[in-house]
């Protein structure tokens, strides 16, 4: 079974670091793109970051570029983001996504995602 | 940076009618779009990809159409578990987006 498990939110203070992980199973994890996708409390989808199957290609929303960093480990089918400078509007349910066709430098649509992983910014 | 337009924002439709949701693009994202369901508390789920491709098991209740910036989500007879929010998404280019996404609600 395809499966994604994110982990590591938190409730953190303006300013701070947080690492979020999200593990892969049931599919060949190395040959695909993968996405974080986050939703403020009650609010919509926000695409934030995208890493493609290699890891060579990242791509970033504006809101995030320069504090928040995407990365993988293709041996731990580990997909990661380093989400620095926290503010109270990074609040959001964290979703990893998997891209639904094989790694490509264009995006995609989002074929499985996982249970998300809230991040609370507050003083 | 492409914009991605729902509407209406909520739809009140009762079991068994038939419901369009449309979802319009800034500019053109060719048939690279997708739609998604979302029902409270639980992650989004694929419903269509291109445009009128459903994702594995997908009921065939569900249809899309469109290309170019006009797109559109048919539920032709809706069930109990189709009331949830739905979001269109683009992904002709970087960046991404989604729609503000349409509640399908009982009426």
């Amino acid at each position: 079974e395809v499966q994604l498990l994110e982990s590591g939110g938190d409730f953190i203070e303006p300013g701070g670091s947080v690492r979020l992980s999200c593990a892969a199973s049931g599919f060949t994890f190395s040959r695909y793109g993968m996405s974080w996708v986050r939703q403020a409390p009650g609010k919509g989808l926000e695409w934030v970051s995208t890493i493609s199957g290699g890891g060579g290609s990242t791509h970033y929303a504006d809101s995030v570029r320069g504090r928040f960093t995407i990365s993988r480990d293709n041996s731990k089918n580990t997909l990661y983001l380093q989400v620095n400078t926290l503010r109270v509007e990074d609040t959001a349910v964290y979703y990893c996504a998997k891209e639904g066709a094989l790694t490509t430098s264009l995006p995609d649509a989002f074929d499985i995602w996982g249970q998300g992983t809230m991040v609370t910014v507050s003083s | 940076e492409i914009v991605m337009t729902q509407s209406p924002a909520t739809l009140s439709v009762s079991p068994g009618e038939r419901a369009t949701l449309s979802c319009r693009a800034s500019q053109s994202v060719s048939s690279n779009l997708a739609w998604y369901q979302q029902k409270p508390g639980q992650a989004p789920r694929l419903l269509m990809y291109a445009a009128s491709s459903r994702a594995p098991g997908i009921p065939a209740r569900f249809s899309g159409s469109g290309s170019g910036t006009e797109f559109s989500l048919t539920i032709s007879s809706l069930q109990s578990e189709d009331f949830a929010v739905y979001y269109c998404h683009q992904y002709d280019n970087w960046p991404p987006a989604f729609g503000g996404g349409t509640k399908v609600e009982i009426k």
